[in-house]
């Protein structure tokens, strides 16, 4: 039961600071990425997606990197809150297969 | 505009016991999907529906588990007999599907399974 989510890489931050996240993603022809943020009970809850025609996008407090030459997506949070503490995962998408892969995620756990 | 609903949020069961889930995508979603997550790791695909059609169910023990979405809409993943190693979080997600390139998929709160 726990001891499997203790063994999911954790980044500890302190509150205020900025976390990035990071994912290496396996499918070179993957075009669409999401990240999710799940809370502890709670379901997969969509926090910012990228296409692959992009490098960069921005959301409120968040920001997706997408380097695709070795394919790697990252999660930049801004000003990191108690209620960014979570389990983060990335998934990537190959359009008009409609089947996603999920990473394995990340908890982050921010520290007041 | 309402999300994905999953019954019953818990449930605890004995091993070789049967048990249900229920799942109501987001309005107007073609596709539906359930997941299988093992806690501390990522989701895995159960089955896939294009309406009430089956497009992916490749991970989906078929020996004990089985799925339906026989009008299009909601949909049912029974699990008969269960075992120990079913213990997990079933997720049920939606999408629009169909004619767009890109599907964004939402996921209902899930429905967490413990066999005993």
């Amino acid at each position: 039961g726990e001891s499997v989510g203790l063994h999911l890489p954790t980044l500890s931050v302190q509150e205020g600071d900025n976390s990035i996240i990071n994912c290496a993603y396996s499918n070179s022809a993957s075009d669409y990425f999401i990240w999710y943020k799940q809370e502890s009970g709670k379901g997969p809850q969509f926090i910012i997606d990228i296409r692959s025609n992009m490098d960069k996008r921005q959301g409120q407090r968040v920001t997706v990197l997408l380097n695709k030459t070795v394919k790697h997506l990252s999660l930049q949070i801004a000003a990191t809150q108690p209620g960014d503490s979570a389990v983060y995962f990335c998934a990537e998408l190959t359009s008009g297969t409609y089947k996603y892969i999920f990473g394995t995620g990340t908890r982050l756990k921010v520290l007041a | 505009e309402a999300g994905v609903a999953q019954s019953p949020r818990y449930k605890i069961i004995e091993k070789r016991q049967s048990v249900a889930f229920w799942c109501n995508p987001i309005s107007g979603h073609a596709t539906l999907y359930w997941y299988q997550q093992i806690l501390g790791q990522g989701p895995k695909l159960l089955i896939q529906f294009q309406n009430n059609g089956v497009v992916d169910d490749s991970q989906l023990p078929k020996d004990r588990f089985s799925a339906e979405r026989l009008k299009g809409v909601d949909s049912t993943l029974k699990i008969q007999p269960a075992k120990l190693e079913d213990s997990a979080v079933y997720l049920c997600a939606s999408s629009l599907g169909t004619g767009v390139r890109v599907n964004t998929i939402y996921f209902g709160e899930g429905s967490w399974l413990t066999v005993v």
